[in-house]
C-alpha cells in the first residue's frame, strides 16, 4: 500500500518556465511534508517542507502548496533552471508519530535549457 | 564541515551471502536511519539508531538489522542475502528531532549476483 503517491514519473520543462511536481498522499495522519531533491550518485538533499496547519510555505524560487481535503501537495520552481534537473521526492511523517519518513517514488525532471 | 559518509560505495555479493554497509554521520549527530532504495521504487525506511538504541524499524524482515556504536556510527548488516535486496542503501543523520533536520550520504550500491 503506497500511501505518498507521485504518479508522474518525468516532468520536462523549458527553461524560464514553471515546473509543477505533484504528489498525492493518503494516510490522514500525516502531518506534515517534505520535498527532497536528488542529483544521480548524490544523497537527497532537504528542499522544503509544509506542515498541515499552512496551505502554502515559500522559499525563493521554490513554493509548496497543501490541500489537505484532497490529501495533495504541490511543489512549484518558478522560474525554472537547467540545475534543477534532478530527481524529486515527496515524503510525509506524522508529528505524533516516531520521524519515520514516507517517502513517493520520485519525479525526474528535466529542465531544457 | 564533514558529511554523511558511506563505505564502501559499491558491493557486489551473491545469494546467500551477507553483506556489511558502514555509516559515519556528521559530527555531533547522534540519531542514524538507513533507507532502502530498490529499482523503481522510493526510499523505503528500515531502521533509526539514536544514541546506540534501535528506535524504530521499517517493514522489512529480520535478517536486516543494525546497530549502532558509541561514536554513533552505524552498520547496516544483511543476512542471507537475496536477489530483490539489490537495491541503493542510504544513510542519513540528525540531532535528532524532526525529519527535515536529516543529511543524506551518497549511498552504498549493493549488487547480488
Amino acid at each position: 500500500d503506497q500511501q505518498v503517491k507521485q504518479n508522474s514519473p518525468s516532468l520536462s520543462v523549458q527553461e524560464g518556465r514553471i515546473s509543477i511536481l505533484n504528489c498525492d498522499y493518503t494516510n490522514s495522519m500525516f502531518d506534515y511534508f517534505l520535498w527532497y531533491k536528488k542529483y544521480p550518485a548524490e544523497g537527497p538533499t532537504f528542499l522544503i517542507s509544509i506542515s498541515s496547519i499552512k496551505d502554502k510555505n515559500e522559499d525563493g524560487r521554490f513554493t509548496v502548496f497543501l490541500n489537505k481535503s484532497a490529501k495533495h501537495l504541490s511543489l512549484h520552481i518558478v522560474p525554472s533552471q537547467p540545475g534543477d534537473s534532478a530527481v524529486y521526492f515527496c515524503a510525509a511523517y506524522s508529528g505524533a508519530g516516531s520521524y519515520q519518513l514516507t517517502f513517493g517514488k520520485g519525479t525526474k525532471l528535466s529542465v531544457i535549457p | 564541515e564533514a558529511g554523511v559518509t558511506q563505505s564502501p560505495t559499491h558491493l557486489i555479493k551473491t545469494r546467500g551471502q551477507q553483506a556489511t554497509l558502514r555509516c559515519s554521520p556528521i559530527s555531533g549527530h547522534t540519531s542514524v536511519y538507513w533507507y532502502q532504495q530498490a529499482l523503481g521504487l522510493g526510499l523505503q525506511f528500515l531502521l533509526w539508531y539514536d544514541e546506540g538504541e534501535e528506535r524504530n524499524r521499517g517493514n522489512f524482515p529480520p535478517r536486516f538489522s543494525g546497530r549502532q556504536f558509541p561514536n554513533y556510527s552505524s552498520e547496516l548488516n544483511v543476512n542471507a542475502l537475496e536477489l530483490e535486496d539489490s537495491a541503493l542503501y542510504l544513510c542519513a543523520s540528525s540531532l535528532g528531532g524532526p525529519p527535515m533536520a536529516q543529511h543524506f550520504g551518497d549511498g552504498t550500491r549493493l549488487s547480488i549476483l
